[in-house]
């Protein structure tokens, strides 16, 4: 099982609701990450979590809470977002017992509007 | 801060042809890597090739291969026997073994000609 699944594919929220963005791996890999992309935009980076620990905040807004709950999930809670978070939300994997940096192993993404 | 660059923003290719996509970087460190990333339209993201800052010799994967040249920071992809199913958002990117952030370039997107 080489996937890294990501739900729902796509949600529209408003403003003020709580929403939630889903990640699951089960290669058994210890370190997750958090993409934001806009389009026609590289994949700019958000969190990542190592060995369920958060180890790279890359200063996002409070409105975006992540919380890795096991090795094979990692969430992103969403609150009280702006029409400009709109973007697609990636998440991918990485095997740490190489030592180097390898494959990042990515979902097909959430796609993200905020109304 | 170490920043990937990709000066192409499009490029076509005719089916069975080849070409290069361009990727300079910029970095302080001597041990990094390098990859490049395919993005077919509302596909997932997948990797390419991946290089060792420190092996001198250049990776290649089958129909891919890459033109690393560390002085001047330079790492380019060769696409040899274009194939309709190469159309894509191409992404340089780079990553340390220290902080192990995954830097991306702007992107090339791909247009594989019939």
């Amino acid at each position: 099982d080489t996937e890294v699944t990501q739900t729902p594919k796509h949600l529209v929220m408003g403003m003020t609701n709580k929403k939630s963005l889903k990640c699951e791996q089960h290669m058994g890999h210890r370190a997750m990450y958090w993409y934001k992309q806009k389009a026609k935009k590289p994949p700019e980076l958000m969190f990542v979590y190592s060995y369920e620990k958060l180890s790279i905040n890359e200063s996002v807004p409070s409105r975006f809470s992540p919380e890795c709950p096991n090795s094979s999930l990692l969430n992103l809670h969403l609150h009280a977002l702006q029409p400009e978070d709109s973007a697609l939300y990636l998440c991918a994997s990485r095997n740490t017992g190489t030592g180097t940096p390898g494959e990042l192993f990515f979902g097909e993404g959430s796609r993200l509007t905020v109304l | 801060a170490q920043t990937v660059t990709q000066s192409q923003p499009e490029m076509s290719v005719q089916e069975a042809e080849t070409v290069t996509l361009s990727c300079t970087y910029d970095t302080s460190e001597s041990d990094y890597y390098l990859f490049w990333y395919k993005q077919p339209p509302s596909r997932q993201m997948i990797l390419v090739i991946r290089q060792e800052a420190y092996k001198q010799q250049n990776a290649t994967e089958n129909r891919f291969s890459v033109n690393f040249q560390k002085a001047a920071k330079s790492f380019s992809l060769k696409i040899s026997d274009s194939q309709l199913g190469d159309a894509a958002m191409y992404f340089c990117a780079y990553a340390t073994s220290g902080t192990y952030k995954y830097i991306f370039g702007t992107g090339t997107r791909l247009k594989v000609l019939a």
